[in-house]
């Protein structure tokens, strides 16, 4: 089974603190991507790579940053964390080619909560 | 107009009852559509792919209309575990990421 994990379930911050959210997949995926989720607004893209080292923006990058320095882990930044930026994070990954490669496979989420 | 659109609900249906969920989208290239299932507090999950000629999956059946753009999720014999949000997603034009609709709210109640 693929398997996504996210370092942290629940993680307070202060506005202003840099934030480090990790992600990691261990079915060597080239494809991994960063969502927030908020009520009422649903899952939107913040950033996805499709290779280490590459990376593109979604459709909210603002605010954020993002590392794939190792195929398997896929890290979003915050680089000055923001009230606006509580929400619940997930990560995902999917593979290229094969039958399966549009499926997207969701760890369980980050709930950041900026004070 | 939004990428991808779909009635919040909430749909609160009995057990054993069938319920049907529409989506539209905005984009008539777009080729690839799924239906998503997630679970309160949990993260997404694929629940189906829907492809041009319809496909069903035991009590589920997905259908695509092109020329509406609209795409629809029919649940046969609703059972209690099937009460979660149902998230419509189309692939974006180019690459690998998808546009997640927000998603229909289904309580199946005894």
């Amino acid at each position: 089974d693929v398997k996504v994990t996210q370092s942290s379930r629940y993680l307070v911050k202060r506005t202003g603190e840099k934030v480090f959210l990790e992600c990691v997949q261990d079915m060597d995926h080239e494809n991994m991507f960063w969502y927030r989720q908020d009520p009422g607004l649903g899952l939107r893209l913040i950033y996805f790579s499709y290779d280490v080292k590459m990376k593109e923006k979604g459709d909210i990058p603002e605010g954020y940053s993002v590392s794939r320095e190792k195929k398997e882990r896929f890290s979003l930044i915050l680089e000055s964390a923001s009230t606006n930026q509580t929400s619940m994070y997930l990560c995902a990954s999917s593979l290229v080619g094969g039958p399966s490669q549009e499926t997207q496979y969701f760890g369980p989420g980050t709930r950041l909560l900026v004070l | 107009r939004k990428e991808v659109e779909q009635d919040p609900g909430p749909f609160n249906v009995p057990e054993g009852a069938t319920v049907a969920f529409n989506c539209t989208y905005s984009n008539s290239a777009s080729q690839s559509f799924f239906w998503y299932r997630q679970d309160c507090r949990k993260e997404p999950k694929l629940l189906m792919s829907v492809y041009s000629s319809g496909n069903e999956d035991g009590r589920f059946t997905a259908q695509l209309n092109r020329a509406s753009q609209y795409i629809s999720l029919l649940i046969r014999d609703s059972k209690l575990s099937d009460s979660a949000t149902y998230l419509c997603v189309v692939k974006k034009n180019s690459g690998y990421a998808l546009n997640f609709g927000k998603g229909t709210s289904l309580l199946v109640t005894p």
